[in-house]
């Protein structure tokens, strides 16, 4: 089974509409990501979490909320989805990072939304 | 200057060939380099840190040059399953919760060519 999983895997939905996307890992790490990707931009990170009780914005935070309800489980809804919300929404996961170490990220499959 | 950045390619060399990318970051204070690897409508996946000293994986060599600020990824002998988009990432120095700055490259993309 794979370690880090998201569902839906594909979405289209019409603007105005609330979308939640889920995602659950079996790694064990305290810290979880989402990123999205759009072509020609690459990866942004949107929110992040070090642990249960901890949600940072990230890069592109506005028009998301997320939701951290347990280690392995971390969400993110578009409250009030638009067309440039149209992307492929990746959740990553990553073991302890500090000064001189490493903090690899491990990547869902992904979900591809489509807002119309 | 963009806080990192990759020739987007696409790089096509033939079979056999080597193929060398690079990635430039602004912030000199940055800690931690690496290499992942996308397939197309995939999640990106490590492919290889980058230490100061630099390191090899196979046909994979990932070197650092702090004095320009730039990363290096090379490849020997390319296969075809070598296609895909790599993309740099780079951290700079912890600066606690709240300020995360992991930053990815938009990637270069590598076709092989039979």
């Amino acid at each position: 089974d794979a370690d880090v999983t998201q569902t839906p895997r594909n979405r289209i939905t019409k603007t105005g509409k609330r979308i939640m996307l889920e995602c659950s890992q079996t790694k064990g790490h305290d810290r979880m990501y989402w990123y999205r990707q759009d072509p020609g931009l690459g990866l942004r990170l949107i929110y992040y979490s070090f642990d249960v009780k901890d949600i940072n914005k990230g890069e592109i935070s506005d028009g998301y909320s997320v939701s951290r309800q347990a280690q392995a489980k971390f969400s993110l809804s578009l409250e009030s989805a638009i067309p440039n919300q149209t992307a492929l929404y990746f959740c990553a996961t990553s073991d302890y990072w500090s000064a001189g170490s490493t903090d690899t990220q491990y990547f869902g499959p992904g979900t591809r939304l489509t807002v119309l | 200057r963009k806080e990192v950045e990759q020739d987007p390619g696409p790089f096509n060399v033939p079979e056999g060939a080597t193929v060398a990318f690079n990635c430039t970051y602004s912030n000199s204070a940055s800690q931690s380099f690496f290499w992942y690897r996308q397939d197309c409508r995939k999640e990106p996946k490590l492919l290889m840190s980058v230490y100061s000293s630099g390191n090899e994986d196979g046909r994979f060599t990932a070197q650092l040059n702090r004095a320009s600020q730039y990363i290096s990824l090379l490849i020997r002998d390319s296969k075809l399953s070598d296609s895909a988009t790599y993309l740099c990432v780079v951290i700079p120095s912890y600066s606690g919760a709240g300020s995360y700055q992991l930053t990815f490259g938009k990637g270069t993309k590598l076709s092989v060519i039979p």
